[in-house]
Parts: C-alpha cells; sequence; structure tokens
C-alpha cells in the first residue's frame, strides 16, 4: 500500500456523463498530481495542486476540472464524457514543493471505462 | 517528436538473463532521472533515480545517465520472474516537484 487512495477502482460510465475520481494523498502530503493513463499516450500530466491552490497545468482538457479541498484530499471532475476519455487515472502526492529527491508517490488508479 | 522516447517492447528474457531497458530524451533540461516500475492494474512505484550523468547500483538494479548522448538506461542483473512488469523512465528539471515527463513504458517479461 502506497498510501495514496484513490477510490472507485473501477468506474463504467456512457458518454456525456459525468464523473467524480477521489483522492486522498500520503499522510503529511500537501502537493496533489493527476495523470491519465492511456494504451497510446502513456502517463500524461494533467494537473497540480499544493495546499489547496493549482500549482500547474498540462493537457487537460476544458472538460476535465479539479480540485484540493482543506482537508487536502483531491477530486478530477470529467464531464461530457467520451470514448477516448477511457484510461487509468492516477493521483500522485508528494510532501513539499522542493525536496532533496524527485518523483511522488503513486496511488493504484482508477480504472475509467466510457461505453 | 515526444520530448522522451522509450521502446514500448515487449521484452521476453529467461530468468538469470541480464535487462538492458534503454530512454532517450530531447530537453536538456533534464537534471534527475527516474526509473519506474508498473505492475498490472497497479500505479507506478519509484524503483531509482539518479542526478546528472552517472551510474547507480541498487542490489540487482543499475541505473546509468549519459547526458551528453541524451541517453538513460536501467539494468537488471539476474532477472526474476517477479521482475516481470512495465518500466517507465520518468525526468524532470530539479527537486522542485513539478509535472515529470515519462516515457511510454517497456513491458518486460522474464520467463521461468
Amino acid at each position: 500500500d502506497s498510501g495514496v487512495t484513490q477510490t472507485p477502482k473501477h468506474l463504467i460510465t456512457a458518454t456525456g456523463q459525468r464523473v467524480t475520481l477521489r483522492c486522498s494523498p500520503r499522510s503529511g502530503d500537501l502537493s496533489v498530481y493527476w495523470y491519465q493513463q492511456s494504451l497510446d499516450q502513456g502517463l500524461q500530466f494533467l494537473i497540480q495542486y499544493y495546499n489547496g491552490e493549482e500549482r500547474a497545468k498540462g493537457n487537460i482538457l476544458e472538460r476535465f476540472s479539479a480540485q484540493q479541498f482543506p482537508d487536502l484530499h483531491s477530486e478530477l471532475n470529467l464531464s461530457s464524457l467520451e470514448l477516448g476519455d477511457s484510461a487509468l487515472y492516477f493521483c500522485a502526492s508528494s510532501p513539499i514543493l522542493r525536496g532533496d529527491r524527485p518523483g511522488y508517490t503513486f496511488g493504484s488508479g482508477t480504472r475509467l471505462t466510457v461505453v | 517528436q515526444k520530448e522522451v522516447e522509450q521502446d514500448p517492447g515487449p521484452l521476453s528474457v529467461p530468468e538469470g538473463a541480464i535487462v538492458s531497458l534503454n530512454c532517450t530524451y530531447s530537453n536538456s533540461a533534464f537534471q534527475y532521472f527516474m526509473w519506474y516500475r508498473q505492475y498490472s492494474r497497479k500505479g507506478p512505484e519509484l524503483l531509482m533515480y539518479t542526478y546528472s550523468s552517472g551510474n547507480k547500483e541498487d542490489g540487482r538494479f543499475t541505473a546509468q545517465v549519459d547526458k551528453s548522448s541524451k541517453y538513460i538506461s536501467l539494468f537488471i542483473r539476474d532477472s526474476q520472474p517477479s521482475d516481470s512488469a512495465t518500466y517507465l523512465c520518468a525526468m524532470t528539471p530539479d527537486t522542485g516537484r513539478r509535472a515529470l515527463t515519462f516515457g511510454s513504458g517497456t513491458r518486460l517479461q522474464v520467463q521461468p
């Protein structure tokens, strides 16, 4: 167990629908990252939050949004879902903005299937 | 062209073989180089990282970075069936907890 908790583990939904993915970072970690992993694109950075504030944006679609709450958990909202949004969505966390080592800890992911 | 290129494999080797996994990159600003291992249906886990050029060894794993060639490698000695996974390289300019740039991953299968 990495300490990063993601729910749900699996999600099947129809095109046009809206879903919310949830992430609880490791205890004490202030920074949360969301990544999308699809077969043809690999791991793509979506967005980063640090202590409740948006820190960096990657290739996140306008249909997608995220937030980090005061208790540091984060939610990724995906709306107007399309078949191409089917992917694994990973959350990762790290303790502080700048540390003595790079990288961060990933959760086990949410597998989203849009039908 | 992607910033980080990685052969997707699959790479199949017999147990006990030496495995070589590689990535090339184009951004000269990258200073930290990481290798993540991802088992099926699990999240990536950090195996090891190196700073700038040079080698780093951790048990059966050795990471090498050649910044002049923009080429990094991960060697696995005495490979085991439990090493069967997808290996992703990742890079970043510093430890500033920014987004990492990942390779697409190489799927490794170690046959018993």
